[in-house]
């Protein structure tokens, strides 16, 4: 079955250094997501990303993030200058349309010290 | 007010009993519903969806949506301790893709 993978699995920084986070969307997928989940709280809302730009952003989402579509496979979310409470688990989804279920990948463990 | 709203457990049931979880939202207009399954440590895994008022059966998995009320619930029958995790409800709000997550229901199935 296709799935939604993500790279790296975990991911530790320095606070202030920038971090890209890497994901390869399920193939006949055109929608694609991002979601954070600090540990213990409930999964957020990052971005969503459709037709090669920014369809929705959330509050979260400012300045210091960006995603970008490189090439026809992978979906990146980029952290500039990174903070502390940056750290969480980020998730990436996909879907085939829009209000259709979303896939998530595994996440990627960001760590910040 | 909380968009999607859920009991946040735990909720403990024997082996092979009926776990109910219940789901609310705020957002009339809602149009796609999810559940997804999160173990310890893991990403969300789609186990149910539903579009449409009424009841959908997925083996031992139920999903039952009434948009009146606004209350979307899942039921899973002869539950097994491998069904023991966290259950998030999940809603498209109106005019939106994104999903909004409740907090979860933390299920743990007593053998």
């Amino acid at each position: 079955e296709p799935e939604v993978t993500q790279t790296p699995s975990h991911q530790v920084t320095q606070m202030g250094q920038e971090v890209i986070l890497r994901c390869v969307p399920i193939s006949n997928h055109l929608y694609f997501y991002w979601y954070r989940q600090i540990l213990g709280q409930k999964v957020e809302f990052l971005v969503s990303f459709y037709n090669n730009e920014i369809s929705e952003k959330s509050e979260i989402f400012d300045d210091q993030f960006s995603v970008e579509r490189p090439d026809g496979s992978n979906f990146t979310l980029k952290i500039r200058s990174t903070k502390l409470e940056d750290s969480a688990m980020y998730f990436c989804a996909s879907s085939p349309g829009g209000g259709q279920p979303q896939h998530f990948g595994d996440g990627t463990r960001l760590s910040i010290l | 007010q909380k968009e999607v709203e859920q009991n946040s457990g735990p909720l403990s049931v024997p082996e092979g009993a009926i776990a109910s979880l219940n789901c609310t939202y705020s957002d009339r207009g809602s149009q796609s519903f999810f559940w997804y399954r999160q173990y310890s440590g893991k990403s969300p895994e789609l186990i149910m969806f539903i579009y449409s008022n009424g009841d959908k059966e997925d083996g031992r998995f139920t999903a039952q949506l009434n948009k009146a009320s606004q209350y979307v619930s899942l039921l899973i029958r002869d539950s097994q301790p491998s069904d023991s995790a966290t259950y998030l409800c999940a809603v498209n709000p109106s005019n939106d893709y994104k999903l909004s997550f409740g907090a979860g229901t933390t299920v743990t199935v007593r053998a």
